[in-house]
């Protein structure tokens, strides 16, 4: 079954210290991405990747690392959480750079920092 | 910001059809109508998408004005489990999804 797998789903930390969150994609899909979405202000991209090794931030990638090492995973780091960073994060796939076609996204991770 | 107009919810019976419409007057010629779902807290889910001609599949049709400037995303038969925030979207290929505030639609039975 295609899908994009995210772990944990649900994540309560301190403040300060650091975490990641990853994603996996069974699909062999070039471009993943990383978005937060917060009350009132919807959906918003962090980071992407349209291929290994290839990064770019989106709108809000203050406080966020990512990584692209293998085509398959992107994992969300959090060097130093602070509770602005309190929100829930989804991660998606598509296959080719954008959206010229179905874009598949992560069930959601729950962060709470405090 | 987001590219397009939705309104922000809309009401539909069960069993009718639901007709969402999506307002993108500035859209350029490479830039596609994308029509994504949100369903209570997952992650949104992919509907259609179309760049002139209408499209349909096994979730919606997608009908594109001639001009390209607006959308209506339908539902044929809305069931309870359509209830959900409706993203319409406009990219071009290989351009970044940027979602707006989107139209929450509530079925009722």
């Amino acid at each position: 079954e295609a899908q994009v797998t995210q772990n944990p789903r649900y994540l309560i930390t301190v403040t300060g210290k650091k975490l990641t969150v990853t994603c996996s994609q069974n699909m062999n899909h070039e471009y993943m991405s990383w978005y937060r979405q917060d009350p009132g202000l919807g959906l918003r991209q962090i980071y992407y990747s349209m291929n290994v090794e290839v990064t770019d931030k989106g709108d809000v990638p203050e406080g966020y690392k990512v990584s692209r090492k293998e085509k398959r995973n992107f994992p969300l780091i959090l060097e130093s959480p602070s509770p602005n960073q309190t929100s829930l994060y989804f991660c998606a796939s598509s296959p080719l750079g954008g959206v010229n076609t179905e874009a598949f996204f992560g069930q959601g991770t729950r962060l709470t920092v405090v | 910001d987001a590219k397009t107009t939705q309104p922000p919810s809309m009401d539909c019976a069960e069993g009718r059809a639901a007709n969402l419409p999506c307002n993108h007057s500035t859209i350029s010629g490479n830039e596609y109508v994308y029509w994504y779902r949100q369903i209570h807290s997952q992650g949104p889910q992919y509907i259609i998408h179309g760049l002139k001609n209408n499209e349909t599949n096994e979730m919606a049709s997608l009908i594109i004005t001639e001009d390209r400037k607006s959308s209506t995303l339908i539902l044929p038969h809305a069931t309870l489990r359509d209830t959900a925030v409706y993203y319409c979207i406009v990219s071009a290929r290989d351009d970044k999804i940027i979602f707006g505030k989107g139209t929450r639609l509530h079925i009722l039975p």
